[in-house]
């Protein structure tokens, strides 16, 4: 099975900050990656496919890149609404997987 | 418009079964691929099962190969998680959630229902 390890698994910011999650990958999984948002007693939501591209709808100011083992999610600009937990997910090959996520709270 | 609605949670004592279901509408159903995903209490996200859109292949995680098994009913728009032999460890929001592309494999998921709650306990 694959692992997936995000990092921090807390992050504290400010509106406005830029923020950047990680997310590494147990082997490469070429491009094969998604982030999701989730918050409190709701369903995730999806950010990004493919490492890099934007889900329809989802603002520009969350960018996703790498491949192969090490990626990484990035807020430009911390909004209210961005205050969340965030999963990345292979899906190279099955098991499907997830990080452990990171909460994004407010500093 | 797209949605999922899953449905069939509840408390259950351990080893006892139940079977989920999630109403879909809004797409067509059989062209994706379905997914069950859960989160424990305050833990994270843990994906559970997957059948392609037209039923030909299955696979189940580990943690719930040989007790749990998700179908689906193309006729009704439906999917199921028949969950057997049930754990304390199973305690979770079951989400059904859709495969992003139509007819394709190994897909990350763009729709997902709110979930339903699972309890075993004695």
């Amino acid at each position: 099975d694959i692992q997936m390890t995000q990092s921090p698994s807390t992050l504290s910011a400010s509106v406005g900050d830029r923020v950047t999650i990680a997310c590494r990958a147990s082997q490469s999984i070429s491009a094969f990656l998604a982030w999701y948002q989730q918050k409190p007693g709701g369903a995730p939501k999806l950010l990004i496919y493919k490492a890099s591209s934007l889900e329809s709808g989802v603002p520009s100011r969350f960018s996703g890149s790498g491949s192969g083992t090490e990626f990484s999610l990035t807020i430009s600009s911390l909004q209210p609404d961005d205050f969340a937990t965030y999963y990345c997910q292979q899906y190279n090959s099955y098991p499907l997987t997830f990080g452990g996520g990171t909460k994004v709270e407010i500093k | 418009q797209v949605q999922l609605v899953e449905s069939g949670g509840g408390v259950v004592q351990p080893g006892r079964s139940l079977r989920l279901s999630c109403a879909a509408s809004g797409f067509t159903f059989s062209t994706y691929g379905m997914n069950w995903v859960r989160q424990a209490p305050g833990k994270g996200l843990e994906w559970v099962a997957v059948i392609w859109y037209d039923g030909t292949n299955r696979f189940h995680a580990d943690s719930v190969k040989g007790r749990f098994t998700i179908s689906r009913d193309n006729s009704k728009n439906t999917l199921y998680l028949q969950m057997n032999s049930l754990r304390v460890e199973d305690t979770a929001v079951y989400y059904c959630a859709r495969d992003r592309r139509q007819q394709l494999v190994l897909d990350n998921m763009d729709v997902w229902g709110l979930g339903t709650t699972v309890t075993v306990t004695s």
